[in-house]
C-alpha cells in the first residue's frame, strides 16, 4: 500500500457525461499528478499540482481539468465523456515538485487507480 | 517534443537467466529515470533509480545504468524469477516524468 488512495475503484459511465475522480495523496506529500493508462497503453502524464496550485501540464485535453485543494486531495473532472477515454487513471504523489529544487525530483507514488468505463 | 523510448516491447526469459530493458530520451535536462513494475491491473511500484549525478546503481538483483552522453538507460535484472514477470516502465524527467512504452517481461520456469 502506498498510502496514496483514489475513489471510487471503477466507475461506469455514459458518453457525454461527466465524472469527477477523486485521489488523497500520501501524509506530508505536497505534488499530486494525474496519469492516464488507456489498455496496453503506457502512462501518459496529464497534469501536477504543487501545494494547491498547478505546476506542470501534459496532454491533458480540454475537457479535463483538475484542481488541488488546501487539505491537499486533488480532483480531476472529466466531462462530455468519449468511448476513448475509458481508461485506468491514476494519481500520484510525492514529497516535493517545486521548480526552484532543480536538483531533487522526489519519487511519485501511485495510488491504485480507478477504472473508467465509457458506454 | 519529450520523448522516452523503451525497448523491447515484449522480453521472454528462462528462470536464472538475466533481462536486460533499455531506454532513451531525448531531453537533455531530465536529470531523474525511475523504473516502474507493474502487475497486471495494479497500480505501478517504483523498483529502483537513478540520478544524474550517478551513472550506476544497483539493488539486490536490479542494477541500473545511465548514460548521460547518449542519452540512455537500462535495467539489468539477473537471475530472473517467475515474480518478476510483469510490465516494466522507464521514465525521465526534470519537472515531469515522460514514460516509456513498457516492456512486458515473462520469466518461464
Amino acid at each position: 500500500d502506498s498510502g496514496v488512495t483514489q475513489t471510487p475503484k471503477h466507475l461506469i459511465t455514459a458518453t457525454g457525461q461527466r465524472v469527477t475522480l477523486r485521489c488523497s495523496p500520501r501524509s506530508g506529500d505536497l505534488s499530486v499528478y494525474w496519469y492516464q493508462q488507456s489498455l496496453d497503453q503506457g502512462l501518459q502524464f496529464l497534469i501536477q499540482y504543487y501545494n494547491g496550485e498547478e505546476r506542470a501540464k501534459g496532454n491533458i485535453l480540454e475537457r479535463f481539468s483538475a484542481q488541488q485543494f488546501p487539505d491537499l486531495h486533488s480532483e480531476l473532472n472529466l466531462s462530455s465523456l468519449e468511448l476513448g477515454d475509458s481508461a485506468l487513471y491514476f494519481c500520484a504523489s510525492s514529497v516535493g515538485g517545486s521548480l526552484t529544487r532543480l536538483s531533487s525530483y522526489n519519487e511519485q507514488f501511485f495510488g491504485p487507480g480507478t477504472r473508467l468505463t465509457v458506454l | 517534443g519529450e520523448n522516452v523510448e523503451q525497448h523491447p516491447s515484449t522480453l521472454s526469459v528462462q528462470e536464472g537467466d538475466s533481462a536486460v530493458i533499455k531506454c532513451t530520451y531525448s531531453d537533455s535536462a531530465s536529470n531523474y529515470f525511475p523504473w516502474y513494475k507493474q502487475e497486471l491491473g495494479k497500480r505501478p511500484q517504483l523498483i529502483i533509480d537513478i540520478r544524474s549525478n550517478v551513472g550506476e546503481k544497483k539493488d539486490q538483483r536490479i542494477a541500473v545504468t545511465l548514460n548521460k552522453t547518449a542519452k540512455h538507460f537500462s535495467l539489468h535484472i539477473t537471475e530472473t524469477q517467475p515474480e518478476d514477470s510483469a510490465v516494466y516502465f522507464c521514465a525521465a524527467g526534470f519537472q515531469k516524468l515522460v514514460f516509456g512504452t513498457g516492456t512486458r517481461l515473462l520469466v518461464s520456469p
